[in-house]
């Protein structure tokens, strides 16, 4: 059972560009979360995801910042226009559906995705 | 809100040293607590939990235990070794699938 995967590992942009980070969730988990780490800083949630529908966005920034979990494919977390500020690690984690048995309350985190911005 | 209180680094220990990482915790309703460790260049893996007052998490020799009268929930361990070196995150969730909220990760140094 492959764990969480993101991709890329590392992405390299120039002011202006866009950023788009994959995540593909767990077998069997339908929730994903997206979580920024700033260096030597912790994680911040920033949004969190249902196929097709986000449901909470309260951490992210009201511009230039997307996120998206189609019905096929995974995750995407889209940063448009970036700035050197948004040099960070990206990483995603899932968790399996509902609160029931298989539900054991952690989340699963990928390697996450290293972006740098030159 | 929900928030959590981790004592800032870096600790530095040296191998076979008692290890302590203090946590404290604000909530509302009854949260589930988490360890997570972050080794250089990784991602995080959990290390421990407690669902409920008074559960003690246990894992490769670290333990913890929820304490509600005391909202803490500290990361122990006897004896470290230089591999214990890494970034360790307390965190809470509450109910359903809401996201966790993570401390702001403790620095770990072992040296031989």
């Amino acid at each position: 059972n492959a764990g969480v995967m993101q991709n890329p590992r590392h992405l390299v942009r120039r002011r202006g560009q866009e950023a788009r980070l994959r995540c593909s969730p767990m077998k069997g988990h339908s929730h994903v979360y997206w979580y920024r780490q700033l260096p030597e800083e912790g994680l911040k949630f920033m949004v969190y995801l249902q196929k097709e529908n986000i449901i909470d966005e309260s951490g992210m920034p009201k511009e230039r910042f997307s996120a998206e979990f189609p019905k096929e494919g995974p995750s995407i977390l889209r940063i448009q226009q970036v700035v050197r500020g948004d040099s960070a690690a990206y990483f995603c984690a899932s968790s399996p559906l509902g609160t029931g048995g298989r539900n054991t309350g952690e989340l699963f985190f990928g390697e996450g995705s290293r972006l740098t911005v030159l | 809100g929900n928030s959590v209180t981790q004592m800032e680094g870096p600790v530095t220990l040296s191998e076979e040293a008692f290890l302590t990482i203090n946590c404290t915790y604000t909530a509302t309703g009854y949260p589930s607590l988490f360890w997570y460790v972050q080794y250089p260049g990784e991602g995080l893996q959990l290390l421990l939990k407690a669902t409920k007052a008074d559960d003690k998490g246990s894992n490769k020799g670290f333990e913890a235990t929820y304490r509600k009268e005391t909202t803490s929930f500290h990361l122990e361990k006897g004896s470290v070794q230089v591999s214990d070196s890494a970034v360790y995150f307390c965190a809470l969730r509450n109910s359903g699938n809401t996201p966790l909220v993570f401390g702001k990760g403790t620095r770990l140094s072992v040296i031989a």
